[in-house]
């Protein structure tokens, strides 16, 4: 079963420059999350959808951050304009909704994109 | 509020146990997760405790209990493949809040 996939891996941009991370799910998996993880911190959830619906974007900076899931599998999330603060890593996981207990929580983690606000 | 502690660092010898302490606090509980993140890459699922006691899982062991808002990951014959992040992340209506992590080093 192929994991979460995510691109580009690495970014470096300019304060006041436009990013765009892309997302693709495990298959099957209708739940999809956007996280930044900041260096030496846990990661912090930014979005959760619910196949094409937003679930919790309560922690989203909706004046600079977008995301959107249009058909319900692959994501993007925007960074418009970057700030300094933005430097991190975004991660992004799923998680099927089927079943109970451990096998609907457990969320299932890609790479991650490496951003660098310069 | 929601809180979530850990501590920052741990150093260990190769072959030891380590004993990583987790405690939160929130309203709403539906279990702690421990994840393993190594530099630069994803977390990965290790362990999943709903129900108070211990969870044996190979070299790992998870504890949970509800009452005092407390978990612990023991690791026990500790290998070098070992150094990485350990998180620490309560679930609440199936959305996780992690902790900042304790960063194992262990050392030959």
């Amino acid at each position: 079963e192929a994991g979460v996939a995510q691109s580009p891996r690495y970014k470096i941009i300019e304060k006041r420059q436009s990013v765009a991370f892309w997302c693709n799910p495990i298959s099957g998996h209708a739940t999809l999350y956007w996280y930044q993880q900041i260096l030496g911190q846990g990661p912090k959830l930014l979005i959760q959808f619910q196949n094409n619906g937003v679930v919790d974007d309560s922690q989203l900076p909706k004046d600079r951050f977008s995301a959107e899931r249009l058909k319900g599998v692959d994501s993007t999330l925007k960074i418009q304009p970057a700030k300094l603060e933005d430097s991190a890593v975004y991660l992004c996981a799923s998680s099927s909704p089927a079943g109970t207990g451990v096998r609907r929580a457990t969320q299932y983690f890609g790479p991650g994109t490496r951003l660098l606000v310069l | 509020g929601q809180n979530i502690d850990q501590p920052t660092e741990m150093t260990a010898t190769e072959g030891a146990i380590v004993q990583i302490n987790c405690t939160y606090q929130t309203s709403g509980f539906n279990g702690l997760f421990w994840y393993q993140q190594h530099a630069g890459e994803a977390p990965t699922f290790l362990s999943y405790n709903v129900l108070d006691g211990l969870e044996e899982k190979g070299r790992f062991s998870s504890f949970l209990s509800r009452s005092k808002g407390y978990s612990y990951l023991l690791l026990k014959e500790l290998q070098m493949k070992d150094s990485a992040s350990y998180l620490c992340a309560f679930v609440n209506d199936y959305k996780l809040s992690f902790g900042a992590g304790t960063t194992v080093t262990v050392r030959a």
